[in-house]
């Protein structure tokens, strides 16, 4: 079985500096692990995944992600944030042979003018 | 290439009362998924579906909650009767392979 966990509930950050949130998955097999952002009132739109190969993923508006295998970690990076960044985000994981997804919590991130 | 289409966006009923939740996927997608999110957590499996046949449904709580995908395409999720609990965000996904799940942008249900 799979598990995720993110560490920080709420990330406040001014506009323009960067920001790192953090995910941490436990699983007994090889893993997918995503993440997904959802604005207010919207569903989830996919910002990046990794799924085999270079463990630095870039994905939409900015973002990175790295995949540590070792600490089980795959952390959301972003240089220099904007305000339309403001939003919740979602790390998941799924087991690679399997179709069963697994989220976090989420993180809101705010940013601040 | 349209996306996964839900509706109705909101909803609000008394309790006791049913309401049904449909979802259209991306055209081409086999497998479809119904999730709850609760205000503050990550969308939890309720179902999904393979072509027509739901094959994990363990979490779906059979006493109150029914879903169906007929013909393999659209599918409804039902609850009878709502209770004050089932207050939520109702997310429909579709995928075409394992790799990557496609949301709509959910039906919230206020159960008053």
């Amino acid at each position: 079985a799979q598990s995720v966990t993110q560490l920080d509930s709420q990330v406040p950050v001014f506009e323009e500096a960067p920001v790192e949130l953090r995910c941490n998955y436990s699983s007994s097999v090889s893993v997918y692990l995503f993440w997904y952002v959802q604005y207010p009132n919207q569903g989830l739109q996919l910002l990046l995944k990794y799924l085999s190969g270079s463990t630095l993923v870039k994905g939409i508006n900015g973002f990175e992600a790295e995949f540590n295998k070792s600490q089980t970690s795959f952390h959301l990076r972003k240089p220099s944030v904007h305000i339309s960044d403001t939003a919740e985000y979602f790390c998941a994981v799924k087991g690679s042979g399997t179709y069963k997804y697994i989220f976090g919590t989420g993180t809101r991130l705010k940013v601040l003018a | 290439e349209a996306g996964v289409v839900q509706s109705p966006r909101y909803k609000i009923i008394e309790k006791k009362q049913p309401v049904a939740f449909w979802c259209n996927p991306i055209s081409g997608h086999n497998t479809l998924y119904w999730y709850l999110q609760n205000l503050g957590q990550g969308p939890e499996l309720l179902i999904r579906y393979e072509n027509e046949e739901a094959v994990d449904d363990s979490q779906l709580p059979k006493d109150r909650f029914s879903a169906e995908r007929l013909k393999g395409v659209d599918s409804t999720l039902k609850i009878q009767p709502a209770e004050l609990g089932d207050s939520a965000v109702y997310l429909c996904a579709s995928s075409y392979d394992t790799r990557e799940l496609f949301f709509g942008e959910g039906s919230r249900l206020t159960v008053l």
